[in-house]
């Protein structure tokens, strides 16, 4: 089956850089798109771009551009979010999502289980 | 701000039927997709497209949409079914994707 597995939670100091990986299993990691969603405490969901896992493209929504870098690994099929010049607005819990369509329409139809990330001096 | 709107909560008695709605001027060139969230859960793909459900969600979950608006509906509510729901499109470019802010469902 289908499966998403991220890397753990995260503590960062303001300014800091943050990676979250999201390794992937059951299906062909190349044949489908990857999102990168997040939600922080209380609040709802806010998508932050997607990773096309067979050529490396990626595309970031506007507010992120700059500072958000998506990568993968195919070796390992593991994708990542790289996320730099954090501030506390940036604690979140971060999700990857597969797109089942087999480009970046969605549906979103398995989800990693999230990392906690928090940004704290 | 999003591109897509929700009713912050709604609530429904158990057993009655329910509508949760989304707008956005997206919605009239693409299909909303929905999904279900519980406390300190993932997201769950609940429908999406025209009534298409993954397996395992019960058909008492339907959609339907008109103009700038996407609807899910539940008929018969369950208090399984208390949970966050989110909408989701692609964006006006068609090229990114968006959610809406979520609506926190009671069954009373």
């Amino acid at each position: 089956q289908v499966q998403l597995v991220q890397s753990g939670a995260e503590v960062k100091k303001p300014g800091a850089s943050v990676r979250v990986s999201c390794k992937a299993s059951g299906y062909t990691f190349t044949d489908y798109y990857l999102h990168w969603v997040r939600q922080a405490p209380g609040q709802g969901l806010e998508w932050m771009g997607w990773i096309y896992p067979r050529s490396g493209n990626a595309n970031a929504a506007q507010i992120f551009r700059g500072r958000v870098t998506m990568t993968r690994d195919i070796s390992i099929n593991t994708a990542y979010l790289e996320l730099t010049s954090l501030t506390s607005d940036d604690t979140a819990v971060y999700f990857c999502a597969r797109d089942s369509s087999g480009f970046f329409f969605g549906p979103f139809d398995s989800w990693g289980q999230g990392t906690p990330v928090s940004v704290s001096s | 701000s999003s591109e897509l709107t929700q009713d912050p909560a709604v609530s429904v008695a158990l057993g009655q039927t329910v509508k949760i709605t989304c707008q956005g001027d997206t919605l009239r060139s693409y299909d909303a997709t929905w999904f279900q969230q519980k406390p300190g859960q993932a997201p769950v793909l609940v429908i999406y497209g025209k009534n298409k459900r993954p397996s395992g969600i019960p058909d008492r979950f339907s959609v339907s949409s008109s103009r700038n608006t996407a609807s899910l509906t539940i008929t018969g509510a369950q208090a399984a079914d208390e949970a966050d729901y989110f909408c989701n499109s692609r964006d006006s470019t068609g090229n990114l994707q968006v959610f809406g802010g979520g609506t926190k469902l009671t069954v009373l």
